[in-house]
């Protein structure tokens, strides 16, 4: 089975430019969600999907991050304009749906460096 | 307020002890729990996952335990090898949310 896929593993951008990620979950997985990992601290969500619809964004700083997920398969997350405090790993993870007790799988993540 | 915290931050043992690395949670209306393994730069491998009417889960060496009226859990690492060497992080669920702890640095020392 294969799991969760990101792209790209590693970036690196100035301050003020733009920078998209991509996610492809695990076939068959409803719910898809975005973390943001800082160095040294465990994973905050971002935001998470239920097939094509938003779940939970509350803690995704709207003015800048943006997401989606068409016809509820891939997403991709974009920063615009990014900050140096948007320096962090960004997971990907998916798991079957809510109402069920399920394991949720991550992807290798991308690491992004904002100098 | 929803908070997962790991004790301890970072611990280094000698190859072949046996340790328990712990996890509080504030509120207990947990749908189950979660313990991962992270490697240096890379993304989170599910070791163990516990549903909240259980109390515990074997796989191999490692043992997860779950007190959900305290709100704790436990993973304890048998009889431990350099290649357990990594970061080790709680989740918790709650509605199809997890919130994760900061987690443990382990080090196994050969």
């Amino acid at each position: 089975e294969a799991g969760v896929a990101q792209s790209p593993r590693y970036k690196i951008i100035e301050k003020r430019q733009s920078v998209a990620f991509w996610c492809n979950p695990i076939s068959g997985h409803a719910t898809l969600y975005w973390y943001q990992q800082i160095l040294g601290q465990g994973p905050k969500l971002l935001i998470q999907f239920q097939n094509n619809g938003v779940v939970d964004d509350s803690q995704l700083p709207k003015d800048r991050f943006s997401a989606e997920r068409l016809k509820g398969v891939d997403s991709t997350l974009k920063i615009q304009p990014a900050k140096l405090e948007d320096s962090a790993v960004y997971l990907c993870a998916s798991s079957l749906g809510s109402g069920m007790v399920t394991e949720a799988f991550f992807g290798q993540g991308t690491r992004l460096t904002v100098v | 307020k929803q908070e997962v915290t790991q004790i301890p931050a970072a611990l280094s043992v000698p190859e072949g002890e046996n340790l328990v690395l712990n996890c509080s949670f504030t509120d207990s209306a947990i749908y189950n729990l979660q313990w991962f393994r992270q490697d240096p730069g890379k993304g989170l491998t599910s070791l163990l996952l516990i549903q909240s009417s259980q109390r515990e889960q074997t796989s191999g060496r490692l043992n997860a335990s779950l007190d959900k009226s305290s709100g704790r859990s436990t993973l304890y690492i048998a009889a431990s090898q350099p290649g357990d060497s990594a970061t080790y992080l709680c989740a918790v669920e709650y509605g199809n949310k997890l919130v994760f702890g900061a987690g443990t640095i382990l080090r196994v020392k050969s």
